[in-house]
């Protein structure tokens, strides 16, 4: 079957820098995103990635290894705005996009 | 970016009656509208996919009778809750794509609590 996994909630500081990882199985790969999403909003777009290496937005990356099935998103000089869930998809083989079941960031003064 | 337009944000009805959603792309012409529906503290799960000009294609597990979805222009797609029970209460969202363009476009959100 098809997979996503990310951690379910992570706690940083304000300022400092927090990686989200997210380890995909799927059927073929067509490109992985990370979407932001805050609480009771829709999802809104941070990164895609669908060649291995880093693309760096800002105070966000995202890094992309097809071989091993994983990426993460960086996210720099934390701000309390970041607090959010950060969800990761592939589009598979069929172009269909597979959900993560996203990443709760909690951001402390 | 590219805007699309969700509505209503909420809708609270009662038991048995449908509801209507609407997703609107304002500035560009959507080829591709997806619609979602996502529960408290999971992620998304796609319901339909539809094709301007085409019947909608149903993720399994998902009524297509009990989810009328309409995308009769290259702007407007409609999610039609019919006969809706406090079961169908979750968050639903639409987003939107032009043509082979990789990033998908999200409308708001609608809330639908059935009573």
């Amino acid at each position: 079957g098809q997979n996503i996994d990310q951690p379910t909630e992570m706690t940083a500081t304000e300022g400092a820098i927090v990686q989200i990882n997210c380890t995909y199985q799927t059927s073929g790969f067509n490109g992985l995103f990370w979407y932001q999403q805050h609480a009771g909003e829709a999802p809104t777009f941070l990164s895609y990635n669908v060649l291995d290496g880093l693309e760096e937005k800002g105070r966000f990356s995202s890094f992309l290894s097809r071989s091993k099935g994983y990426s993460y998103l960086l996210l720099k000089e934390l701000q309390m705005k970041d607090s959010a869930s950060y969800l990761c998809a592939v589009r598979d083989s069929n172009y269909q996009l597979i959900w993560g079941a996203g990443t709760k960031l909690i951001i402390k003064p | 970016g590219a805007v699309v337009s969700q509505h209503p944000s909420w809708v609270i009805c009662k038991s048995g009656t449908s509801v209507k959603i609407e997703c609107r792309s304002l500035d560009f012409q959507a080829t591709t509208m997806f619609w979602y529906r996502q529960f408290p503290k999971q992620s998304l799960m796609l319901m339909a996919t539809s094709n301007e000009g085409s019947k909608a294609t149903y993720e399994q597990g998902v009524e297509k009778d009990k989810f009328l979805i309409n995308h009769a222009s290259l702007t407007l797609s409609t999610l039609t809750v019919t006969s809706a029970h406090p079961e169908d209460s979750s968050f639903y969202i639409c987003s939107a794509r032009s043509g082979s363009e990789v990033e998908l476009f999200f409308g708001e959100g609608s809330r639908l609590t059935v009573l």
